[in-house]
C-alpha cells in the first residue's frame, strides 16, 4: 500500500499570504495524484488531478507541481473561502489511497 | 448537473447489515466508474471501493472484504454498497463518488452516515 504523508499538519496563514502543501508518497506515483478540499460539514471537492491539473471551475490561484513522490499544493494569494482542510490521493496503484490532511487555519 | 444522492445510511448494531444506494444523474452513469469513500467521524478520507463500467472490475479495501459488496445497475442509475457484519470501527459518513475519463473523483454526494454501536 502507498503511504501518503501530508505536512504540515496544520498551517496557519493569514488572507493574501502564499500557502505551500506537501505530499510526499512511499513509492512513486509518477503523475497519479490529485489535490481535493474540504470544507466543514461539506463534501470534498476535486481541486488538482494529474499533479499539475486544475479540475473544472477552480480559480487560478490554485497550483500543483511535482511528480515521482513529492507533490506541492500552492495558493498563490488566500482568500476567505480556501480555509479548509486538504487532501492528496493517489491512484498509481491500488488500494487508491488518501493523505492525513492538513488544515489550512486562519492566523 | 451532475447529481448524487446517497441514501441507506442509520444506526446497526454491530454484526448487522446496511445496504447503501447512490442515485446518479446529470451524466451518462454507464460509462463512468464509481467508488464509495469513507469518513469517520473527526477523520480524514479513506477508499472503501471501486467497481469500473464492466461489473468485472471490482477493487476493496482489505478491511472490507469479504464483508462489503459493491454493485452498480446501470438501468438504474444506481450504486450500491451492501454492508455485513458491520463492526464499529465501520463508522463513518460514506460518500459516493464519479470518477471522470481518467479516474478521478470528480463528483461527490453529500454522503450517508453509517452509525455502527449497541
Amino acid at each position: 500500500e502507498i503511504v501518503l504523508t501530508q505536512s504540515p499538519a496544520t498551517l496557519s496563514l493569514s488572507p493574501g499570504e502564499r500557502a505551500t502543501l506537501s505530499c510526499r508518497a512511499s513509492q512513486s506515483v509518477s503523475s497519479f495524484l490529485a489535490w481535493y478540499q474540504q470544507q466543514p460539514g461539506q463534501a470534498p471537492r476535486l481541486l488538482i488531478y494529474g499533479a499539475s491539473n486544475r479540475a473544472t471551475g477552480i480559480p487560478a490561484r490554485f497550483s500543483g507541481s511535482g511528480s515521482g513522490t513529492d507533490f506541492t499544493l500552492t495558493i498563490s494569494s488566500l482568500e476567505p473561502e480556501d480555509f479548509a482542510v486538504y487532501y492528496c490521493q493517489q491512484r498509481s496503484n491500488w488500494p487508491r489511497t488518501f493523505g492525513q490532511g492538513t488544515k489550512l487555519e486562519i492566523k | 448537473e451532475v447529481q448524487l444522492v446517497e441514501s441507506g445510511g442509520g444506526l446497526v448494531q454491530p454484526g448487522g447489515s446496511l445496504r447503501l444506494s447512490c442515485a446518479a444523474s446529470g451524466f451518462t452513469f454507464s460509462n463512468c466508474a464509481m467508488t464509495w469513500v469513507r469518513q469517520a467521524p473527526g477523520k480524514g478520507l479513506e477508499w472503501v471501493s471501486s467497481i469500473g463500467t464492466g461489473v468485472t472490475n471490482i477493487y476493496y479495501t482489505d478491511s472490507v472484504k469479504g464483508r462489503f459488496t459493491i454493485s452498480r445497475d446501470n438501468s438504474k442509475n444506481t450504486l450500491s454498497l451492501q454492508m455485513n457484519n458491520l463492526r464499529a470501527d465501520d463508522t463513518a459518513i460514506y460518500y459516493c463518488t464519479k470518477g471522470d475519463s481518467n479516474y478521478w473523483y470528480d463528483y461527490w454526494g453529500q454522503g450517508t452516515l453509517v452509525t455502527v454501536s449497541s
